[in-house]
């Protein structure tokens, strides 16, 4: 079964400072990678995703993500944050099989603050 | 663009009162999904369905079904409200690997 694990669970940084959130996950195939951001009582918003090709992606917002399987690791990075990125961020790991069917299994988020 | 739609976005019950969460896919998807987040916490599978039938079940109390219907639509079923049953129930729908989340309904269960 897949896992994965966000080992911080808040992080401050200060408005303009470099962002990066860790994302490391457990899958025995190559697996479907995601970021979502939620804000308080809102829905998930996807930022970006990883299903091949090439490591680093980018997604909305200027956040980038780099897979690198021999850590499986996902890491989401911002250069510069913006005080309206303050929110919860989850990484998530999706598992798909010859349906088509994909089960999305979350991490227990990272709840971003962005301090002036 | 098309977006998931659930509906009510928002519903109130009484314990041991039933409840039940409609899901609209985006067309031409064939596949749903049920997750439920609680307060605070990361949203967790509860059930899919693929081209109608169940295609894998998570942590979903025996007290809650789900169908899928011919128009591809899905109905999430919560009998027996307890307390804890308060979350936030997430849709989504699929095509293939990407996920598309709805908006969520708030359940509030007094």
């Amino acid at each position: 079964a897949q896992s994965v694990t966000q080992p911080d669970i808040h992080i401050t940084v200060s408005e303009g400072a470099s962002l990066e959130l860790r994302c490391n996950y457990s899958y025995g195939a190559t697996p479907y990678l995601f970021w979502y951001v939620q804000s308080p009582g809102q829905g998930l918003q996807l930022l970006l995703k990883y299903f091949s090709g090439d490591t680093l992606v980018q997604g909305i917002k200027g956040f980038e993500a780099e897979f690198k399987r021999s850590q499986s690791s996902f890491n989401l990075r911002k250069p510069s944050v913006h005080w309206s990125d303050a929110a919860e961020y989850f990484c998530a790991v999706g598992a798909g099989n010859s349906g088509g069917y994909q089960k999305v299994t979350f991490g227990t988020g990272t709840k971003l603050q962005v301090i002036p | 663009a098309a977006g998931v739609i659930q509906s009510p976005r928002h519903l109130i019950k009484e314990k041991r009162e039933t409840a039940t969460l409609k899901c609209y896919p985006i067309p031409r998807h064939d596949t749903v999904y049920w997750y439920q987040q609680g307060p605070g916490q990361d949203p967790q599978f509860l059930i899919s369905f693929y081209e109608k039938m169940q295609s894998d079940k998570g942590s979903i109390p025996d007290r809650f079904s789900a169908q899928q219907f011919s128009d591809y639509h899905s109905e999430l079923n919560m009998s027996s409200l307890e307390l804890g049953d308060s979350a936030l129930y997430f849709c989504a729908s699929s095509s293939g690997p990407l996920q598309y989340f709805g908006p969520g309904t708030r359940l509030t269960v007094l």
